[in-house]
């Protein structure tokens, strides 16, 4: 079975420009979460989905950060302005939903914002 | 603010040896409980979970929790050089699928 699929697996862009990340679930998931990982912050919840509503977004840093999830099979997240703070791993999770459920992630993105 | 904190190490043990991690948590109402292995440059990937009291085993890996003591830990027995990775531990509070997950502990296995 395909594991969570994310694109693109590398992005680099320069400062002010509007960056897109994809997900695709793991199929039959219900629920699908958004975290960034840096070498100082660790690892961090940015948003979460459960049945493609947004149930929790206190992780996104500020108004520069969106995400939706038009169905569920695919998610995005779009930084627009991009900075270079952003310089990050992206990853994707999903999970069969509820609690006491086991997440699952993606390859990532490796974004670097010069 | 909840909070998960790790031994950020590095560990380092020779084959054959066991690893021990642990793991400290502040919420009281946390009530999941998860290992994930990330090796460099790589996703985390799901080693264990425990949601009871107790030890829990599979394999080469032993889970363990105490509530009582927030404190979770994983056990490597016969550490392989390919256990070599930093072991993430991340909690979910009750009635929520929200994981806090701690910085990591870098584990090296020497041949």
């Amino acid at each position: 079975d395909a594991g969570v699929i994310q694109s693109p697996r590398h992005e680099v862009t320069e400062m002010g420009q509007e960056v897109t990340l994809r997900c695709k679930p793991i199929s039959g998931h219900n629920s699908l979460f958004w975290y960034r990982q840096t070498m100082m912050r660790g690892l961090e919840l940015l948003i979460y989905f459960n049945n493609n509503v947004p149930i929790d977004d206190s992780g996104m840093p500020e108004d520069r950060f969106s995400a939706k999830m038009p169905n569920a099979s695919f998610s995005t997240l779009k930084i627009q302005p991009s900075e270079p703070r952003d310089s990050a791993v992206y990853f994707c999770a999903s999970s069969l939903g509820g609690e006491l459920r086991e997440q699952y992630f993606g390859p990532g993105t490796r974004l670097t914002v010069t | 603010q909840k909070e998960v904190e790790q031994n950020s190490g590095p560990l380092s043990v020779p084959e054959g040896a066991i690893a021990s991690l642990n793991c400290t948590y502040s919420d009281r109402g946390s009530q999941s409980f998860f290992w994930y292995r990330q090796y460099s440059g790589k996703s985390p990937e799901l080693i264990m979970f425990i949601y009871s009291n107790g030890d829990k085993e599979d394999g080469r890996f032993t889970a363990q929790l105490n509530k009582a003591s927030q404190y979770v830990s994983l056990l490597i027995r016969d550490s392989q050089p390919s256990d070599s990775a930093t072991y993430l531990c991340a909690v979910a509070q009750g009635g929520s699928e929200k994981l806090v997950f701690g910085k990591g502990t870098k584990l090296t296995v020497n041949p």
